[in-house]
C-alpha cells in the first residue's frame, strides 16, 4: 500500500534562517506531488505542485521553492525564513489518473521567531 | 480563478441533531468535488467524493452529499451527529483537465464541535 511521509513533525527556527522539509512517497511511482500550507480560518492554500523529477508549478509568488530531486521525494525550501512563513504545511500525492483524489502526509508544524 | 465558498466558518451543534454544512464553487465546467475532513490531531483524509452519475454520494461515518450542479453546490449532511464528529471538514474542487496534475482547490473550512 501507498503510504507519505513528512518530517520534521515540528519545526521552530528563527527569522531569517534557511528551511527544508521533506516528504517521500513509498509504494507507487511516477506521483503527482505537492505542497500545501493550511492556516487558522483561510483553508488550504496550494503553494507547489509536481508532475515528474525536475518539474516544479508555483501557484503563489512565496519566499519559498520546491524540488523534486527523485522520483517520490518532494522538498520545501527557504534560504531566509519571515515571520509570516509560520504555519502548517502539508506534503500531498496524487496518482495522476482522472480520480484526482489526493493522499495527504501527517503534515510539518512550523513556527518562525 | 476558480473558488470555493463554504458558509460556515464554525458550527456548534448537539449530539443527535442533524448536520448540513453548505460548500458551493464558482467553475462552470466539470468538476470532481471532494469533502476532507481532520480530526484534532490527525491528518485530512477524505470523507467522500463526487466524480459522476448519481448526484447523491455516500462515504464514510454516515456522511453523505448532494453534486446540485444548477446551484454549484456540494453540501455535506448527516442526519444524525456524534461527539467523535468533532473536527475541521473541507470542501475542494478540481476542474476537470484530465491527469489530475493541478490539484485541488479548497474552501476555508468549517470547524464543527458537537456537545455531548
Amino acid at each position: 500500500s501507498q503510504t507519505i511521509h513528512q518530517w520534521p513533525a515540528t519545526l521552530v527556527q528563527p527569522v531569517g534562517s534557511p528551511l527544508s522539509l521533506e516528504c517521500t512517497v513509498e509504494g507507487t511511482s511516477n506521483p503527482n506531488l505537492y505542497w500545501y500550507r493550511q492556516a487558522a480560518g483561510r483553508g488550504l492554500q496550494l503553494l507547489f505542485y509536481s508532475v515528474g523529477i525536475g518539474q516544479i508549478s508555483s501557484e503563489v509568488p512565496q519566499n519559498l521553492s520546491a524540488s523534486r530531486p527523485q522520483d517520490r521525494q518532494f522538498i520545501l525550501s527557504s534560504k531566509k525564513l519571515l515571520l509570516s512563513d509560520s504555519g502548517f504545511y502539508l506534503c500531498a500525492w496524487t496518482s495522476g489518473s482522472d480520480t484526482g483524489e489526493l493522499f495527504f502526509g501527517e503534515g510539518s508544524r512550523l513556527t518562525v521567531l | 480563478a476558480q473558488s470555493v465558498s463554504q458558509h460556515n466558518h464554525h458550527v456548534i451543534l448537539s449530539e443527535a441533531a442533524s448536520l448540513e454544512l453548505g460548500c458551493n464553487y464558482s467553475y462552470g465546467g466539470t468538476v470532481n468535488l471532494f469533502w476532507y475532513v481532520q480530526y484534532p490531531g490527525q491528518h485530512l483524509q477524505l470523507l467522500l467524493k463526487y466524480f459522476s452519475g448519481d448526484p447523491l454520494v455516500k462515504g464514510i461515518k454516515g456522511f453523505e452529499a448532494e453534486f446540485i450542479k444548477s446551484k454549484f453546490s456540494f453540501n455535506l449532511r448527516k442526519p444524525s451527529v456524534q461527539w467523535s464528529d468533532t473536527a475541521e471538514y473541507f470542501c475542494a474542487v478540481r476542474k476537470y483537465s484530465g491527469g489530475g496534475a493541478d490539484g485541488l482547490t479548497f474552501g476555508k473550512g468549517t470547524h464543527l464541535i458537537i456537545q455531548p
